[in-house]
């Protein structure tokens, strides 16, 4: 079965700074990887998603994500991180078993942004 | 309403108490998911539910009971719940059942509460 590893359960940047979230994943073929944000009080939202071609996929609010099949990892950054970009994110990966694809998710990383 | 929404958002009862959640899709999609939501713990997945017919059960204890009566409505039926049980229950549905990279909308959730 696959996995899915977030290091770090807390990350706090600066406003303005790099933000990097941590990702790797096991599988033995290769995945679709997805990266969620969850604000408070709110359900998920999908920020991007990796399927196959460029590697370097780009999502909503200047996030974007590299999937480094060597490395399977799939890290998410933003160059410069704001105020509104604190929440939780959630990396997931698809994976079939029993014929049905399902979700594999990660504990989750929650980003503090400081002033 | 628009997206996914959940009802109530907010639920505190009793051990011996007989509770429903309700999640409702305002998107047209075919397929519907229960998940739990626990602190430093990966999503859960509960239950699936393609075109009203449960597809997936995983192994998930019979106080939980879901019912969907039709591709716009999910029902989870708690009773005599454990404390254990306490958590956020997301709601989640996507235009077919996953077919590798289909993306989820989320609802906001049921903080759960069991005393």
């Amino acid at each position: 079965a696959q996995s899915v590893t977030q290091l770090g359960s807390h990350v706090s940047v600066s406003e303005g700074a790099l933000v990097l979230l941590r990702c790797n994943y096991s599988s033995s073929v290769p995945p679709y990887l997805f990266w969620y944000v969850q604000y408070p009080n709110q359900g998920l939202q999908l920020l991007l998603k990796y399927t196959t071609g460029a590697t370097l996929v780009k999502g909503i609010n200047g996030f974007e994500a590299e999937f480094k099949k060597s490395e399977t990892s799939f890290h998410l950054t933003k160059p410069s991180a704001h105020m509104s970009d604190a929440a939780e994110y959630f990396c997931a990966v698809s994976d079939r078993t029993s014929g049905t694809y399902k979700y594999i998710f990660g504990t989750g990383t929650r980003l503090k942004v400081l002033a | 309403e628009t997206g996914v929404t959940q009802t109530p958002r907010h639920l505190v009862m009793g051990m011996t108490n007989k509770k429903s959640l309700k999640c409702e899709q305002h998107l047209g999609h075919n397929a519907m998911y229960w998940y739990k939501q626990s602190a430093k713990k990966p999503l859960e997945l509960m239950f699936v539910y393609s075109l009203e017919e449960r597809v997936e059960n995983n192994s998930v204890p019979s106080r939980f009971s879901p019912e969907c009566p039709n591709s716009s409505h999910l029902f989870l039926h708690l009773h005599t719940l454990q404390p254990e049980d306490s958590a956020l229950y997301l709601c989640a549905s996507s235009q077919e059942l996953l077919a590798g990279a289909q993306e989820q909308f989320f609802g906001p959730g049921t903080r759960l509460t069991v005393l």
